[in-house]
């Protein structure tokens, strides 16, 4: 079991849906991070939280729109989404007061895009 | 681009140590040595890190050579269930890129 929790675990969606993906963890960790998994592929750095404000964007298309609502909560917003999105999101959050902490990671929503 | 380079694939009789090698020639002199691995359908899991002496924990051990270009994560005693891809990834900060990474195939 992990102590990231991702939620939903699958989520098959239309091109004009709209859609959330959450993340919640109860660490106490300040830093919350957001990966897109393609398959047979390492996960790539979509975007960076840090005390509640995005501090990373790694020129991630609009469609995907974060949200730190809170210091255990992460959202990503989808919207108008293509085929080619359609991935494993993971979530990963970092204890960020203490130097070189390792990330800790959820298990990811699957993402199919109709 | 990732700054590693690590085999493709692996091999391991189960009960054997797996010994994975990871290269980083570029390390620079603040740059921690980190290793995760990610089990089929679940997300990466952290195994061990380290800055330049060898660390050793419940899971593996980290050997990192006195130059620091080079590492080998051990896993003393292979089990099936060690069966993942394996990431060694240098970093100093928030950014971890991840490399392709080794398949370890723990072998019955």
């Amino acid at each position: 079991d992990t102590e990231v929790t991702q939620t939903p675990k699958h989520l098959v969606m239309g091109m004009t849906n709209k859609k959330s993906l959450k993340c919640e963890q109860h660490m106490g960790h300040r830093a919350m991070y957001w990966y897109k998994q393609k398959a047979k592929k390492p996960p790539e750095l979509m975007f960076v939280y840090s005390y509640e404000k995005l501090s990373i964007n790694e020129s991630v298309p609009s469609r995907f729109s974060p949200e730190c609502p809170n210091s255990s909560l992460l959202n990503l917003h989808l919207h108008a989404l293509q085929p080619e999105d359609s991935a494993l999101y993971l979530c990963a959050s970092r204890q960020e007061d203490v130097s070189n902490q390792p990330q800790h990671f959820g298990d990811g929503t699957r993402l199919s895009i109709l | 681009d990732a700054k590693t380079t690590q085999p493709t694939s692996m091999d391991c009789a189960e009960g054997r140590a797996a010994n994975l090698p990871c290269n980083h020639s570029t390390i620079s002199g603040n740059e921690y040595v980190y290793w995760y691995r990610q089990i089929h359908s679940q997300g990466p899991q952290y195994i061990i890190h380290g800055l330049k002496n060898n660390e050793t924990n419940e899971m593996a051990s980290l050997i990192i050579t006195e130059d620091r270009k080079s590492s080998t994560l051990i896993l003393p005693h292979a089990t099936l269930r060690d069966t993942a891809v394996y990431y060694c990834i240098v970093t100093r900060d928030d950014k971890i890129i991840f490399g392709k990474g080794t398949r370890l195939h723990i072998l019955p």
